[in-house]
């Protein structure tokens, strides 16, 4: 069975810190993982893409994979209060198009 | 991003009626579109994945002959919830898939409260 796991949190940060967002699969043949961020009574949108191991860097988002350990981050540098939201990790296995999501983790970044 | 368009963002109706919701693409053709629903404070649940052209396949426990999904062509895909009921209020919101790297771009959602 297909399972991504994220801790539900709230991660608390206090603002210009760095946020670390954890998520872990259980499929070895997901071959490529999503991070969405999704404001309250708002629909998801996409932040990143990743599918090599390693950083994949955009803007004041990183994104690592380590596909040995079936582990993918997020990390936020310089978080804002704008940054508070639930921030959704998914995974999708080679030749399919379904995403399979994680529960979400909840950032709250304070001022 | 790819940007993707629901109508309506939200409705209210009438227990026993039913309700159409349109999901398009606006800006790349979609072969595959995806539907899901969100109850408050709850995660993502995929209800059913639509193809042009073909059936809907339906995600287990979804009822196909209450929510009625029609994908005539690559930028509109419509999820009808027939003889809704209180328990089918929730957040309902569709996504479009696949653009240059596949990804799923969300349209904004539909807020459904059945009286």
């Amino acid at each position: 069975q297909k399972e991504v796991e994220q801790n539900s949190g709230p991660l608390s940060v206090p603002e210009g810190a760095i946020a670390s967002l954890n998520c872990t699969y259980s499929d070895r043949g997901s071959q490529s993982f999503f991070w969405y961020r999704q404001y309250s009574g708002k629909s998801p949108e996409l932040i990143m893409f990743i599918y090599s191991n390693g950083d994949k860097e955009d803007g004041r988002f990183t994104a690592q994979l380590n596909k040995a350990s079936q582990y993918v981050s997020l990390l936020i540098r310089d978080s804002q209060p704008s940054d508070s939201a639930t921030y959704l990790c998914a995974s999708r296995v080679s030749g399919y198009s379904t995403l399979t999501f994680g529960k979400g983790t909840m950032l709250l970044v304070s001022p | 991003g790819a940007v993707v368009s629901q109508h309506p963002s939200w409705v209210i109706c009438k227990s026993g009626t039913s309700v159409k919701i349109e999901c398009r693409s606006l800006d790349f053709q979609a072969t595959t579109m995806f539907w899901y629903r969100q109850f408050p404070k709850q995660s993502l649940m995929l209800m059913a994945t639509s193809n042009e052209g073909s059936k809907a396949t339906y995600e287990q426990g979804v009822e196909k002959d209450k929510f009625l999904i029609n994908h005539a062509s690559l930028t509109l895909s419509t999820l009808t919830v027939t003889s809704a009921h209180p328990e089918d209020s929730s957040f309902y919101i569709c996504s479009a898939c696949c653009s240059t790297n596949n990804e799923q771009f969300f349209g904004p959602g539909t807020r459904l409260t059945v009286l």
